[in-house]
């Protein structure tokens, strides 16, 4: 299948930070999503981003498949940012794989 | 209210008997997928669906069966679950397969 490696695996931040998590893959993907799972389990999608960049409020995220590789730009963190973000990825409709997460703490 | 829905959401049962988990999305999605979350090992897929009666092997299907008889509802099957399958288990639906996947909340499933 196809690896998936995030980094940092660890990350505390001070509320107000920014960050940048990282996600590379070893192979061609047509599925990019990035997921935040909070502290409660739950887990929400942010991002579907197979090329390109998005933006939603202070989360953004830039794909750049050429060189599989996809960013997580948090800005402004806030305690409620913490968790755990995942990246997962597939090529063509086939297994998603999951990276094993960056977690994030912010303290106040 | 747009959702994924599984039951139940904690199990804990003894090895070899029988259990279903079932995923229910009220979106009219296509496809659907079933996943297990295990420490250090993150989220692996066990099955998925594109459509009605078409369903196909994940990462790691073994021990587990799946259905897909109506477009809502997609249950995972264990019929002899063994302690190794003690996990974290969550369902997701999406539109179509490249379309954000949308999570259920979760089945912590415990096998003694």
């Amino acid at each position: 299948g196809i690896q998936v490696e995030q980094s940092p695996p660890d990350l505390i931040l001070q509320e107000g930070a920014n960050s940048t998590l990282r996600c590379n893959f070893s192979d061609s993907v047509n599925n990019l999503q990035w997921f935040h799972q909070n502290p409660w389990g739950q887990l929400i999608n942010l991002f579907y981003i197979p090329s390109g960049t998005k933006q939603n409020g202070r989360l953004s995220a830039t794909t750049v498949a050429t060189e599989r590789y996809s960013l997580l730009y948090i800005s402004s963190s806030q305690t409620t940012d913490s968790g755990v973000y995942f990246c997962a990825v597939a090529a063509g409709a086939n297994n998603l794989f999951f990276g094993t997460g960056t977690r994030l703490t912010v303290i106040p | 209210e747009a959702q994924v829905t599984q039951n139940p959401r904690y199990l804990i049962t003894v090895t070899g008997k029988k259990l279903t988990v079932t995923c229910s999305q009220n979106m009219n999605h296509e496809y659907m997928s079933w996943y297990r979350q295990d420490p250090g090992l993150g989220l692996r897929q066990i099955y998925y669906s594109m459509n009605v009666e078409v369903t196909d092997k994940g990462d790691v299907p073994e021990g587990y069966k799946v259905s897909r008889k109506e477009k809502r509802n997609f249950p995972l099957i264990l019929e002899s679950p063994s302690p190794n399958q003690t996990s974290l288990y969550f369902c997701a639906s999406s539109l179509t397969w490249n379309q954000p996947q949308h999570f259920g909340d979760g089945t912590r499933l415990s096998i003694l």
